[in-house]
């Protein structure tokens, strides 16, 4: 049972660049989420999808767009990459009872 | 809005000791669910221990425990036995009771454990 997995799980683009994170769950989970951790920040909500088809924005949405055409995968694009996007990206998925599962992270450096 | 606060950024314990780490929260909710979340240097990130609102007693897994003050909004993890294995990052996180609640993180506390 591989759980929740990302990739890449690391990734160094240049200003201007685009990219595609890939969440993939195998669990059936209905709610997937996408988060960003940095130094002292703890983990910010980034967007996030109640349901295959449907999406939202969380805290900190700029920047980034996300997609869920298939309920097991949950897509972060980054359109126009942006230094103050460097930051360790983590997806999550979760049961209906709260319990969260959460991928491996992706390390991202923009420079 | 909720939110989470983890108000100490770091804390250090000796083996085999006890420790506490806090964690206040702010909601309009009378149900709702908290969490822990542990993240060592590798990264993962692990639930420690949940908590359910309208469950008086606080919840244990094995060295783990919780302070759980409803009225206070308090949330507080005690680690007993502190081994090294302990040593990471912990999360306070809290989730609505609502089907399409999110999960809000606290800033997180860095936790060592000296041998």
């Amino acid at each position: 049972n591989a759980g929740v997995t990302q990739t890449p799980k690391f990734r160094v683009l240049k200003t201007g660049q685009s990219m595609t994170l890939l969440c993939a769950q195998d669990m059936n989970h209905e709610y997937m989420y996408w988060y960003r951790q940095d130094p002292g920040m703890g983990l910010r909500l980034i967007h996030y999808s109640v349901g295959e088809g449907t999406t939202a924005k969380g805290e900190v949405p700029d920047g980034y767009n996300v997609s869920r055409l298939k309920k097991q995968n949950f897509l972060l694009g980054l359109e126009s990459a942006a230094p103050s996007q460097t930051s360790v990206y983590f997806c999550a998925s979760r049961t209906g009872r709260g319990e969260a599962f959460f991928g491996q992270g992706t390390r991202l450096t923009v420079v | 809005a909720q939110t989470v606060t983890q108000s100490q950024p770091e804390m250090s314990v000796q083996e085999a000791e006890t420790v506490t780490l806090s964690c206040t929260y702010d909601t309009s909710e009378n149900n709702y669910y908290l969490f822990w979340y542990k993240q060592p240097p590798s990264r993962q990130m692990i639930l420690v221990i949940r908590q359910e609102a309208y469950k008086q007693q606080n919840a244990t897994e094995n060295r783990f425990s919780v302070n759980f003050q409803k009225a206070a909004k308090s949330f507080s993890l005690k680690i007993s036995d502190s081994q090294l294995g302990d040593t990471a990052m912990y999360f306070c996180a809290f989730r609505g009771s609502g089907a399409n609640s999110k999960l809000t993180f606290g800033k997180g506390i860095t936790l060592s454990v000296r041998p």
